[in-house]
């Protein structure tokens, strides 16, 4: 089993839908969950990080913990045809330290 | 906000080269890492530093080394280019998660 699990893709949805990336993870004590978006040839970007159970909202993007199950999601409201990337979800493991362990990303379309 | 900065953004070096790449950050942070991004594998941890002159190996360490002299030079090396070095390689600090840098595509022919 890999330690964090994502979809690979792609998933397709239409401008101004919401779009739900979801990512699991094998390590029961991780304490720190961070969504990344990486547009093709570029570098990943920090788009926010989330550490308690529940949901946290930033604008349009909502991270959702659930520890218990183990996953933790991305939703992306009013999803706009820039939202289009690969989205990373990443996982600080218990006792890893500062690193981070990475998903292999899912692949957003949005469609107009 | 953080800069990482990679000194170079497309290489193309030969088989049994040795090649460096470098990192420089402007935000005094200790962390630093690289990571290789291949299709279907997605990022994998080679090296990392928490400080001056420490490093620590990351999932694949095989066929690198790295170099960290100063605090805000974090640099990776490829002792011997194979062609299965060909790959994105991605420096990060580490402040409120990772900041990377913009990447380097390296193609060993």
């Amino acid at each position: 089993q890999k330690e964090v699990e994502q979809n690979s893709g792609p998933l397709s949805v239409p401008e101004g839908a919401i779009a739900s990336l979801n990512c699991t993870y094998s390590d029961r004590g991780s304490q720190s969950f961070f969504w990344y978006r990486q547009y093709s040839g570029k570098s990943p970007e920090l788009i926010m990080f989330i550490y308690s159970n529940g949901d946290k909202e930033d604008g349009r993007f909502t991270a959702q913990l659930n520890k218990a199950s183990q996953y933790v999601s991305l939703l992306i409201r009013d999803s706009q045809p820039s939202d289009s990337a690969t989205y990373l979800c990443a996982v600080r493991l218990t006792g890893g330290g500062n690193k981070l362990t990475f998903g292999t990303g899912t692949q957003l379309k949005v469609e107009l | 906000d953080v800069k990482v900065t990679q000194s170079s953004r497309y290489l193309v070096k030969r088989t049994g080269e040795k090649v460096f790449l470098e990192c420089v950050q402007d935000m005094d942070h200790e962390n630093m890492f690289w990571y290789r991004q291949d299709p279907g594998l997605g990022l994998r941890l080679i090296y990392f530093s928490y400080d001056v002159k420490m490093k620590e190996k990351g999932d694949i360490p095989e066929g690198y080394s790295v170099s960290r002299e100063k605090k805000e030079r974090f640099s990776l090396i490829l002792e011997s280019a194979s062609t299965n070095q060909t790959s994105m390689y991605l420096c990060a600090t580490r402040g409120y998660g990772y900041t990377f840098g913009s990447g380097t595509r390296l193609t060993v022919v």
